[in-house]
């Protein structure tokens, strides 16, 4: 089975400035997707970014970047010019290749993005 | 559109109570899920459907059915309620399949205190 781990419980960033929230997985896959989901205060779980495992490039949206590096098996998410409404709980998720498209998702890590 | 909806918002229930809660997404997806959120948790899949007329178990199933009779809905039943699923519990919805595009759509959660 696979596992998805987030090391950071808990991050704070200064607006206008970046922040890395990091993420692992343990897979034998060789063709998987990683996702990363934003849980506001709201409790909607919302779609940052989403990264392909056969695709080298490193996957963007906007202020969002990933850092996907397949052999050590880390899918980090950089936030740039962080904004008081990046405030929220980060999951990082895996799909494999399974009947259901079934995602894992990690334990998260709450970030607060401070004025 | 309205996306994933779930019904109700929040329920509170007694030890032994039943309850079905209600999920309904008007995107035409095949796939749909329903996760269950603890307090610093990620989410854990309890079943999910590839299809109407289908449903599989996911990770934490016990305690809990499901039933797909509409491609439109799926409902989570929980024939005798214990404290222990106390928890937020989402829907979701995809396309299905292995697309480059697959991704999972979030309904809002519903609250579910079990006294």
């Amino acid at each position: 089975a696979q596992t998805v781990t987030q090391s950071q419980p808990e991050m704070s960033v200064q607006e206008a400035e970046t922040v890395t929230l990091s993420c692992t997985y343990d897979t034998s896959e060789s063709n998987y997707y990683l996702f990363w989901y934003k849980q506001p205060p709201s409790r909607q779980m919302i779609l940052v970014i989403r990264q392909e495992a056969y695709k080298q490039q490193n996957a963007t949206e906007n202020r969002f970047s990933v850092n996907f590096q397949k052999a050590a098996k880390s899918f980090s998410l950089k936030i740039s010019d962080s904004q008081l409404g990046d405030t929220a709980m980060y999951f990082c998720a895996f799909m494999g290749n399974n009947a259901g498209n079934m995602l894992t998702f990690g334990g998260g890590t709450r970030l607060m993005v401070k004025p | 559109n309205a996306g994933v909806t779930q019904t109700p918002k929040f329920r509170v229930l007694k030890t032994g109570q039943s309850m079905t809660l209600l999920c309904a997404q008007d995107m035409n997806h095949e796939y749909m899920y329903w996760y269950r959120q603890d307090p610093g948790m990620g989410l854990r899949l309890i079943h999910y459907s590839v299809g109407e007329g289908t449903t599989a178990k996911g990770e934490v199933p016990d305690g809990y059915n499901v039933s797909r009779l509409k491609k439109q809905n799926f409902l989570l039943g929980l024939e005798s309620a214990a404290p222990s699923q106390t928890s937020v519990y989402f829907c979701a919805s995809s396309y299905g399949g292995r697309s480059s595009q697959e991704t999972q759509y979030f309904g809002p959660g519903t609250r579910l205190l079990v006294l």
